[in-house]
């Protein structure tokens, strides 16, 4: 079974820093592009980043609300994927998901989120 | 990057046929996807490539395409059937997410 399993969340004061790893296991982790997604509470899905395969260049990408703010790591041995979050504002408090998610072929997968409360 | 627009909340009877469309510019040309999420729960992928459903997935549930928009269709709708509906694609490298629909059935 595949298995994304989140951890490192927390409360945090706004301009503070936090790091969220996600576990991976029962799928090709080498070859995955692995993203993060949030969800601010009673509100919809906000896409963060992307990191592609090291194959494909491991490069990654960034919605414009975090861009410079926040950085997706991979460690490929560990199967882990990390997201670095720095200067962290009220309104990046949120239940924080890893995921793969289908660009054309179907790869999609969650794990079960974790939450950052950034505040005073 | 362009937004995805949803209704904020759509309703159905039981058994009626519930439509959720989801409008962007060049959307058409675009896959979409559709994802289902219930109240504590993570989402989970209901239809990809436009109209394709993955395995476990009812078939009372379908995508279609015209034009920009998108539309979920759910034929018969059941109680369990009840929760949050978002539609999602790419552009460039960026994933969008519309803005989500609560499916209420009543």
């Amino acid at each position: 079974d595949v298995q994304l399993v989140e951890s490192g969340g927390g409360l945090v004061k706004p301009g503070g820093s936090l790091r969220l790893s996600c576990a991976v296991s029962g799928l090709r982790f080498t070859t995955a592009w692995m993203n993060w997604v949030r969800q601010a509470p009673g509100k919809g899905l906000e896409w963060v980043g992307r990191i592609k395969s090291n194959n494909d260049g491991g490069t990654t990408d960034y919605a414009a609300s975090v861009k410079g703010r926040f950085t997706i790591r991979r460690d490929d041995s560990s199967n882990t994927l990390y997201l670095e979050m720095n200067s962290l504002k009220v309104e990046d408090t949120a239940v924080y998901y890893c995921c793969t998610l289908t660009v054309v072929t179907l790869n999609d997968n969650w794990g079960q989120g974790t939450r950052v409360i950034v505040s005073p | 990057s362009s937004a995805l627009t949803q209704p904020l909340s759509v309703s159905v009877s039981p058994g009626q046929t519930a439509s959720i469309p989801c409008s962007g510019e060049n959307l058409g040309k675009k896959y979409t996807c559709w994802y289902a999420q219930k109240p504590g729960q993570s989402p989970f992928l209901i239809i990809y490539q436009d109209n394709k459903r993955p395995s476990g997935i009812p078939e009372r549930y379908s995508g279609s395409i015209s034009g920009n928009t998108a539309t979920l269709t759910i034929s018969g709708a059941q109680a369990m059937d009840e929760a949050d509906y978002y539609c999602q694609a790419w552009d460039n490298s960026a994933a969008l997410f519309g803005g989500g629909t609560k499916l209420t059935v009543l």
